[in-house]
């Protein structure tokens, strides 16, 4: 059974950058698309990006772009979000998920609450 | 990219069936046959019911179905249960651009 766990800090500060990492069991992280995805309480789901492991080749919801980063580590069977110059609007809870063909998730994690407050 | 639009809500009864539509545009959901759904219980990991239009996922049960019609996707829930309680939300690739879209929800109450 594939499984997915979003783990990091809760509580970040306006203007930091908000790293999360996500640990895959039952499956390996290699050659295959991993995403992140977001939802703000009381609103709906957002993509934010993937990354295909096997080149390390990322792509970005274009309203993001320019503040995140996604990457990997196959040794932990991790992959990972950066988000830099945070403020409240990115208190949501995000989720990482498994890409199939490039078009479905089927597997999520349960998410993680990042709430962005000083 | 806007998000593709979904009713609020939905409710029906034990036994009865509810309909969610997820509206998008000729660049997304009128685009490709690459709508998924997938149900969200709160504080748990979503679920995939329905992937590219009308396929279940094994393990999904054969009361959730979906369709597809110009711009606008559909999903079926026949024979409700309480466990269908939840929030659905559809998901449709929107080019190499956009890349995926969500719908914005919808919270589904059996009576």
């Amino acid at each position: 059974q594939v499984q997915l766990q979003e783990s990091g800090p809760g509580l970040v500060k306006p203007s930091e950058t908000l790293s999360l990492t996500c640990t895959v069991s039952g499956a390996s992280v290699s050659n295959d698309y991993w995403s992140w995805i977001r939802q703000p309480a009381g609103g709906g789901l957002e993509w934010i990006g993937r990354i295909y492991t096997s080149s390390e080749t990322t792509n970005y919801n274009r309203s993001l772009r320019n503040r995140v980063t996604m990457s990997v580590d196959t040794s932990k069977n991790q992959f990972s979000l950066k988000l830099s110059s945070v403020t409240a609007a990115d208190t949501a809870v995000y989720h990482c998920a498994r890409l199939v063909n490039r078009i479905m998730f089927d597997y999520w994690g349960p998410g993680t609450l990042v709430t962005v407050s000083s | 990219q806007s998000a593709l639009t979904q009713p609020p809500s939905a409710s029906g009864s034990p036994g009865q069936s509810v309909t969610i539509s997820c509206t998008g545009t000729s660049s997304d959901v009128g685009a490709y046959d690459f709508v998924s759904w997938y149900q969200h219980h709160p504080r748990k990991a979503p679920k995939l019911v329905i992937s590219e239009v009308t396929k279940r996922p094994s393990g999904v049960p054969d009361r959730f179905s979906g369709s597809k019609s110009g711009n606008t996707a559909s999903l079926t829930v026949s024979g409700l249960q309480a466990e269908d309680e939840a929030d659905y939300y559809c998901l449709s690739y929107a080019g190499s651009n956009n890349f995926y879209v969500f719908g914005t929800g919808t919270k589904v109450t059996v009576l």
